[in-house]
């Protein structure tokens, strides 16, 4: 049974330091892993889609790389703004498209 | 607003009545999924449809929820003799079928149960 942790599961930084959010996973058997941003009581916005063949993606500040062999995955967000404050989860993607989700880290960048 | 959208937003019932939830997926996605979230925690499946078949269901999935997607686009969840512990966020994804395919969310439906 495939599970995901995430770790740290809380993360508080100063603006513009750059960080490192953990993502790992039991089951090296996915399709792709997806990382998302949740904001306190709504849905979740997807970040970054990094396919089971490709080792990272980038996107502006955010690079999500994938090491499926170690089952892990990381997301750098460089130097942080306060607008970065949510939180983020991961997600590893099967053959059917179901999602199993880590718990999330609930970053907060402080001014 | 061509994203997926949710109905409605919040809803607060009492124990024991029935709620029904509404999602709209983006239009040319084929598939339909249904997740729910409780507090500190991660999205958990409930359920998902490709086209208008269900094609897998989780356990967390009682014998009180059912869900549909009569036609193939607009699916609803069905929650009868609700429970305190049924409160939750109930969040609905859609995605084309392949492999490589990205899921996108709706705003979810938070359910409150008094």
């Amino acid at each position: 049974k495939q599970e995901v942790t995430q770790i740290p599961a809380a993360l508080s930084v100063p603006e513009g330091e750059n960080l490192v959010l953990n993502c790992s996973f039991t089951d090296s058997a996915i399709y792709n892993l997806q990382w998302f941003r949740q904001d306190p009581g709504k849905g979740l916005t997807s970040l970054l889609l990094i396919q089971s063949s490709q080792r990272e993606q980038t996107s502006g500040r955010l690079n999500a790389s994938l090491d499926k062999s170690s089952g892990r995955s990381t997301l750098y967000i460089a130097a942080s703004q306060p607008g970065d404050s949510a939180t983020y989860l991961c997600a590893v993607e099967g053959n059917t498209g179901k999602l199993i989700f880590g718990q999330g880290t609930t970053l907060q960048v402080k001014p | 607003d061509t994203g997926v959208s949710q109905d409605p937003r919040h809803k607060i019932t009492k124990r024991g009545q029935n709620v029904t939830f509404r999602c709209d997926p983006i239009s040319e996605h084929n598939r339909l999924y249904w997740y729910r979230q409780t507090l500190g925690q991660g999205p958990e499946f409930l359920t998902y449809f490709q086209n208008e078949a269900q094609l897998e269901k989780s356990r967390l999935l009682s014998d009180r929820f059912s869900a549909e997607r009569p036609k193939g686009s607009f699916s609803t969840l069905e929650i009868q003799r609700t429970e305190q512990g049924d409160s939750a966020m109930y969040l609905c994804a859609s995605s084309l079928q392949g492999a490589h395919t990205e899921a996108f969310f709706g705003q979810g439906t938070r359910l409150t149960v008094v």
